[in-house]
């Protein structure tokens, strides 16, 4: 079993809908959490950046994470065709950052 | 620009030669990572430093990898004697130390490398 698991999709919605992506993750010792979203070919672009449980919002992004289910969750309202990206999900104990496969999103307009 | 600048972005070599890449980090950022992302896959850890000083290195860095901070600024990744599996894309990250932002990186765009 990996570190962190996360389905790589593809995921393919309409322009407007709401957007869940999640991770699981099996070491209870991660406290930082994040997300990052990569455009093809490019670095990954930090979105979101929570630490311990509990929801952050930032616009259309939501975060959310629950210790006690080892379960963390992305969620984009109103998605654009600018959000069709790979969405990263990353974990840290304190330095090095273990990253999930990553999901590939297509908004479609 | 004032993000993390590497170079180059692309290279592509014969196996068996050197190559050498740099990562400038974001001014002030005393913290620096290197990657290795595959096709499909979300980045792995290779080593990090603070300041010029390696504190961590991950086993997937080999004898023929060797990484460099003089100063503590810019740093240099070198894979030596290369080989078809080292192909990938190579991501440098910074990061202040922030208490309240544990963890927290700021990749650069990477060098795609391609080994043949």
């Amino acid at each position: 079993q990996k570190e962190v698991e996360q389905d790589p999709g593809p995921l393919s919605v309409p322009e407007g809908a709401i957007v869940s992506l999640n991770c699981t993750y099996s070491n209870s010792a991660f406290q930082y959490f994040m997300w990052y979203r990569q455009y093809s070919r490019k670095g990954p672009e930090l979105l979101m950046y929570t630490y311990s449980s509990g929801n952050k919002e930032d616009g259309r992004f939501t975060a959310q994470v629950d210790k006690s289910s080892k379960y963390i969750s992305l969620f984009i309202r109103d998605s654009q065709p600018s959000d069709s990206a790979t969405y990263l999900c990353a974990m840290s104990v304190g330095t090095a950052l273990i990253f999930g496969k990553g999901t590939t999103l297509s908004v479609s307009s | 620009d004032t993000g993390v600048s590497q170079n180059p972005r692309h290279k592509i070599t014969k196996r068996g030669q050197n190559v050498t890449f740099r990562c400038d980090p974001i001014s002030e950022h005393n913290r620096l990572y290197w990657y290795r992302q595959t096709l499909g896959q979300g980045p792995e850890f290779l080593t990090y430093f603070q300041n010029e000083a390696q504190l961590e290195k991950s086993r997937l860095l080999s004898d023929r990898f060797s990484a460099e901070r003089p100063k503590g600024s810019f740093s240099t990744l070198e894979i030596q004697r290369t080989e078809q599996g080292d192909s990938a894309m190579y991501l440098c990250a910074s990061s202040p130390y922030k208490t309240d932002r544990v963890g927290e990186a700021f990749f650069g765009q990477g060098t795609r490398l391609t080994v043949v």
